[in-house]
C-alpha cells in the first residue's frame, strides 16, 4: 500500500498569487497525477508527473498555469499560478502502486482552495 | 456523453435501508474504483475491482466487465454512510477517469 500525506488541507488565497501544493508518499512510486475537482463536477485529470521527466499536461491544461515538480520518487507539487477565483477547487494527487500482479491507485486527502 | 456514467446523481435514504448506486463505463480498463468522498473533500478508495465481487463490511461492490458496469451496495445503511461516492476507472495507462459522483444521504 501507499500512504499520502498532501498539503495543505485548505487555503484561502488572494487572486494573482501561487499556492504550492505538496504531495509526499510513503514509498517510491514511479506514476503520480495530479487532478482537479470544480464545484460540482467530476474530478478531472490535470497533469500525470513521471520523476526526471516534463510532466505530461491534458488538453485544457498548461504548464505556465499548473507547474508542477517531480524530484524524486515520492514527492510532488503541484503550483496554482496567478490565481483567480475560477481555480477555486479541490486539487487531488494520486498514486498507482504496482505489487506482485496487483496494480492499486491511493489518494492524498485533497487540498480544497478558494480564491478571493 | 461521459466516459464513466453514475447513477443516481442524488439518493436519500433511511437509516436501515439497502442502498444501490450505479456505474456503466464506455472505455477499456484495467481496473474500477469506488472512493468516498467526504464534505471537506478527502477521498477514501473503498474498494478496486477487476472482476466479480468484494465485501467489505457492509458494502458489497460488483463488477461486469462484459456488460461494463459496476454496482455498489450498502446494507442497513446508517446517517455515517452520509457521502460522495464516486465512481472511477482505471485505464491501462493508469491515469483515471471519474463519474460525477452520488451524493448519498442517510436520514436517522
Amino acid at each position: 500500500s501507499a500512504v499520502i500525506s498532501q498539503k495543505p488541507s485548505r487555503d484561502i488565497c488572494q487572486r494573482g498569487t501561487s499556492l504550492t501544493i505538496q504531495c509526499q508518499v510513503d514509498s517510491q512510486v514511479t506514476m503520480m497525477f495530479w487532478y482537479r475537482q470544480q464545484p460540482g463536477q467530476s474530478l478531472t485529470l490535470i497533469a500525470t508527473a513521471n520523476q526526471g521527466s516534463e510532466a505530461t499536461y491534458e488538453s485544457g491544461f498548461v504548464i505556465d498555469k499548473f507547474p508542477i515538480s517531480r524530484p524524486n520518487l515520492t514527492f510532488s507539487t503541484l503550483t496554482v499560478s496567478n490565481m483567480s477565483p475560477e481555480d477555486s477547487s479541490i486539487y487531488l494527487c494520486s498514486v498507482v502502486v504496482s505489487h506482485a500482479a496487483n496494480t492499486e491507485a491511493f489518494f492524498g486527502q485533497g487540498t480544497r482552495l478558494t480564491v478571493v | 456523453k461521459n466516459e464513466v456514467e453514475q447513477s443516481p446523481q442524488n439518493l436519500t435514504a433511511q437509516e436501515g435501508e439497502f442502498i444501490t448506486i450505479n456505474c456503466s463505463y464506455s472505455v477499456g480498463i484495467s481496473a474500477l474504483h469506488w472512493l468516498q468522498q467526504h464534505p471537506g473533500g478527502g477521498i477514501v478508495s473503498l474498494f478496486m475491482l477487476s472482476s466479480g465481487k468484494k465485501k467489505h463490511g457492509r458494502l458489497i461492490a460488483t463488477i461486469n466487465i462484459q456488460e461494463k458496469h459496476s454496482s455498489l451496495h450498502i446494507t442497513a445503511s446508517h446517517p455515517r454512510d452520509s457521502a460522495v461516492y464516486i465512481c472511477a476507472v482505471r485505464r491501462p495507462n493508469n491515469d483515471m477517469r471519474f463519474g460525477a459522483g452520488t451524493r448519498l444521504t442517510v436520514k436517522p
